[in-house]
């Protein structure tokens, strides 16, 4: 599918368990960021990338892991989930020639029990 | 702290109002979004100001610099306008982060 996707778009997991959450984009865009959403918050940044290998925290990376070893992909690990990870993960994409609109992806929600 | 206000939290509308939902922040920036998100939770982009106003069908979006202050308006409003309407900032000197206000829920009764 053309865009930005999401897997999965729900996941419950128990505490300790690590979990991934993939994002894929097809327009080659050079940016890419993970956000969480938080019922009392607006949308914070966990982790962005700027290009293929390169990757910087966001506000709120501790307990999160990234990795781009491809333009079109930007997966997010919990290496051992929490119950305050339980939140609303959106996964977004930005052409850094085209101006500065972010594309978000549908979003994966994710409870940890 | 680089910070993004709006107001009101809630709004609740009847169809055909004018709707005006406000953003204010704290220090100077480099450009401001406006963003809608869905009630089925989906995001998308509606403006980036940087100065002035935008106009796109019903929606207005204006900046003022100075004042650190920005507004979307949305004439004769509908209930499809329902919605979550965020703001968010990308403030002078940073790498192209954004900085998210808690976003305004908007609900429009037919």
């Amino acid at each position: 599918d053309a865009g930005i996707t999401q897997s999965p778009r729900y996941k419950i997991t128990e505490t300790g368990r690590q979990v991934t959450l993939m994002c894929h984009q097809t327009w080659s865009h050079s940016y890419m960021f993970w956000y969480r959403q938080d019922l009392g918050h607006g949308l914070r940044l966990i982790y962005y990338s700027a290009a293929a290998d390169i990757t910087d925290k966001g506000e709120v990376p501790d307990g999160y892991v990234v990795s781009r070893s491809k333009t079109e992909n930007f997966p997010l690990t919990l290496e051992s989930a929490t119950r305050s990870q339980t939140s609303v993960y959106f996964c977004a994409s930005l052409d850094s020639n085209g101006g500065e609109t972010q594309y978000f992806g549908p979003g994966t929600r994710l409870l940890v029990l | 702290k680089n910070e993004v206000e709006q107001s009101p939290q809630n709004l609740t509308a009847q169809e055909g109002e004018f709707i005006t939902i406000n953003c204010s922040y704290s220090v100077g920036i480099s450009a401001l979004h406006w963003l809608q998100q869905h009630p089925g939770g989906g995001i998308v982009s509606l403006f980036m100001l940087s100065s002035g106003k935008k106009k796109h069908g019903r929606l207005i979006a204006t900046i003022n610099i100075q004042e650190k202050h920005s507004s979307l308006h949305i004439t004769a409003s509908h209930p499809r306008d329902s919605a979550v309407y965020i703001c968010a900032v990308r403030f002078r000197g940073s790498q192209g982060n954004l900085i998210f206000g808690k976003g305004t829920k908007l609900s429009v009764k037919p």
